[in-house]
């Protein structure tokens, strides 16, 4: 089983819908993350969170918000999607053994607004 | 702004033959980098990584290089499968911050 799970793995949508993506980890990983992924470009950091009460703001939080409901469970929610929102998102996830750590990632999402 | 790019987007190599990838970074703060590999559908996954006090690092296969003065950083993938073929991105991180910044990628493509 993936270590970091992302659900759903595609999903297409119509502008202006609401629309949730989850990630969950079995790592016990603290940080958690939400990146995006356009084609040509690198990843980009939407929202962060260190623990349940601590969410930060990325390069690109601008139409997105997020939950951390528990220390495995961290959810990116697009209010009211629009088209430039089209982009793989990828959830990630670092331990607390030093600001060196690796990030894990999961699989992805390809999220279509169309 | 300063950032992570990548010399060329696209390289294709032999399959036996070694690789190289390489990353120019403008960060002078940056102490920490990484390369992570994303295969196709699949998340980006650590290779090797190298902090700012060493200039190589060797794994199974793959080396790292560091070049401070010219601020360049470069893999090398030896005896290339048909498996490396995938997106290589090369990440780093600013002494005194948590947040990688990550270059836009290197498409390498191993020919059979």
């Amino acid at each position: 089983d993936a270590d970091v799970t992302q659900t759903p793995r595609n999903r297409i949508t119509k502008t202006g819908k609401r629309i949730m993506l989850e990630c969950s980890q079995t790592k016990g990983h603290d940080r958690m993350y939400w990146y995006r992924q356009d084609p040509g470009l690198g990843l980009q950091l939407i929202y962060y969170s260190f623990d349940v009460k601590d969410i930060n703001k990325g390069e690109i939080s601008d139409g997105y918000s997020v939950s951390r409901q528990a220390q495995a469970k961290f959810s990116l929610s697009l209010e009211s999607a629009i088209p430039n929102q089209t982009a793989l998102y990828f959830c990630a996830t670092k331990g607390t053994g030093g600001r060196d750590e690796k990030l894990f990632f999961g699989s992805g999402t390809q999220l279509s607004v169309l | 702004g300063e950032s992570v790019g990548l010399h060329l987007p696209t390289l294709s190599v032999q399959e036996g033959d070694n690789s190289i990838i390489n990353c120019a970074y403008s960060n002078s703060a940056s102490d920490y980098f990484i390369w992570y590999k994303q295969e196709s559908g699949k998340g980006p996954q650590f290779i090797i990584d190298i902090r700012s006090n060493m200039d190589k690092r060797q794994g199974q296969r793959v080396t790292v290089l560091l070049n401070k003065t010219v601020k360049h950083l470069s893999l090398q993938i030896a005896a290339t499968q048909p498996g490396d073929s995938a997106v290589y991105f090369c990440a780093e991180l600013p002494f005194g911050n948590e947040k990688l910044t990550f270059g836009t990628g290197t498409r390498l493509t191993i020919i059979p």
